[in-house]
């Protein structure tokens, strides 16, 4: 089956303490990317990724960190968590080019105390 | 870069009613414009989505316009019935060609019986 996880679903943490939220693929996708979701804001870009080795910032890329080593897994790395970061979190991947379905993994909760 | 702004933020229609979101962009050169639906505590799912090649495209009761000139897209719902009730998101392509999204903040959508 065809899909895009994420783990883990729910975490509870407390400020400073690094923490790896975990994204994977089964479509052989170029892109991938992270997003978080803050009730009125929409889901607003945090990295991204053309394919492996290759990432970028998105609109909102402070405090948080990524790589892209494999083809499948796309990591997103809390290296100092503050409670500004308490969001949902979405991984999403698709083929590279314009145009095509971005497939979104079930969304990770995190609150940050 | 690209910009997403959509309206309304909320709306609330009968069962039966129709219900247009509208959104604008910023960036000439977007040329894919999805639209995903988020159930309560579920990830977006692609609905519908549109080229700029094309100014209209229709799925059973939901359609989507384009007009390029203006840069504006709508999501179009006929026959609303409850299930129908999420939050709707627009997105615009980034103009570089690749599949990066910009989304707009979010329109819930609530059909009463």
């Amino acid at each position: 089956e065809a899909q895009v996880t994420q783990n883990p679903r729910y975490l509870i943490t407390v400020t400073g303490k690094k923490l790896t939220v975990t994204c994977s693929q089964n479509m052989n996708h170029e892109y991938m990317s992270w997003y978080r979701q803050d009730p009125g804001l929409g889901l607003r870009q945090i990295y991204y990724s053309m394919n492996v080795e290759v990432t970028d910032k998105g609109d909102v890329p402070e405090g948080y960190k990524v790589s892209r080593k494999e083809k499948r897994n796309f990591p997103l790395i809390l290296e100092s968590p503050s409670p500004n970061q308490t969001s949902l979190y979405f991984c999403a991947s698709s083929f590279a080019t314009s145009g095509y379905e971005q497939y979104f993994g079930p969304g990770t909760r995190l609150t940050v105390t | 870069g690209e910009n997403v702004e959509q309206h309304p933020s909320t709306l609330s229609v009968q069962e039966g009613d129709s219900a247009v979101i509208k959104c604008t962009y910023s960036d000439s050169a977007s040329n894919y414009f999805p639209w995903y639906k988020q159930e309560l505590g579920k990830r977006p799912q692609l609905i519908i989505d549109i080229r700029s090649n094309v100014g209209e495209k229709k799925d059973q009761r939901i359609a989507v316009t384009l007009n390029k000139t203006a840069k504006h897209f709508s999501l179009h719902i006929t026959e609303t019935q409850p299930e129908d009730s999420a939050v709707y998101f627009c997105a615009a392509s980034d103009g570089g060609g690749y599949n990066k999204l910009i989304f707009g903040a979010g329109t819930r959508l609530a059909v009463h019986p």
